[in-house]
């Protein structure tokens, strides 16, 4: 069974800090990761994507996460955060067999200038 | 158009009517995807098509909820004898590819369903 946890419903940070959204996951098989952004009135984008390879995963607007495997966790993080990041933040994991996406709940994210 | 598309963009309905939510993916997106988003959750899968065809129908909750794509382009969703329950948002989402995909869906900006 797929699934995925987001166990911050908010993280708040100052503009200018580093930020973290965390993300635990629980897969069959090898995990195929992703992070997507809401905006408000807008549609979900996609940000970055572990499928295999290097740990640490870079994607857009400076964004990176980083994969752990003994930790089962997919953490987002930006090294100095911005007001314009202020969205809401999903995890995702994708299926075996490409078909869907298990979402977490996600996490809102609040940078205060 | 540039993206996906969706309309109605807020719908209200009776509890017992039917709705028909449409989705105009991004022309050539072989894969697409229907979402439900309750408030404050994450999307939940409702089915898959690639093409025309359907190939995961596995999280309809119910069978008041089918789904189309006919000429593998838009594609509607309908709900018959709406319930409560059935307020959400429904979200459409596209691929370029399909069966092993890339992963990087195009999102529309959804159908906000409430009923009453």
């Amino acid at each position: 069974a797929q699934s995925v946890a987001q166990p911050e419903d908010q993280v708040n940070v100052a503009e200018g800090n580093p930020l973290t959204v965390k993300c635990t996951y629980s897969v069959s098989g090898n995990p195929y990761l992703f992070w997507y952004v809401q905006y408000p009135n807008r549609g979900l984008q996609f940000l970055l994507k572990y499928i295999t390879g290097d740990n640490l995963v870079k994607g857009s607007y400076g964004f990176e996460a980083e994969f752990n495997k003994s930790q089962t966790s997919f953490h987002l993080k930006k090294p100095s955060a911005l007001v314009s990041d202020s969205a809401l933040y999903f995890c995702a994991v994708m299926a075996y067999n490409f078909n869907k996406f298990y979402f977490g709940s996600g996490t809102k994210l609040n940078v205060k200038p | 158009g540039a993206g996906v598309s969706q309309s109605p963009r807020y719908k209200v309905a009776k509890r017992g009517q039917d709705v028909a939510l449409r989705c105009d993916p991004i022309s050539g997106h072989v894969s697409l995807f229907w979402y439900q988003q309750a408030l404050g959750q994450g999307p939940e899968f409702l089915t898959y098509f690639q093409n025309e065809a359907q190939l995961d129908k596995s999280g309809l909750p119910s069978d008041r909820f089918f789904a189309e794509r006919p000429e593998g382009s838009v594609s509607t969703l309908k709900i018959q004898r709406t319930q409560q329950e059935d307020s959400a948002v429904y979200l459409c989402a596209g691929e370029p590819s399909g069966g092993e995909g890339t992963g990087e869906l195009f999102f529309g900006e959804g159908s906000r369903l409430t009923v009453l």
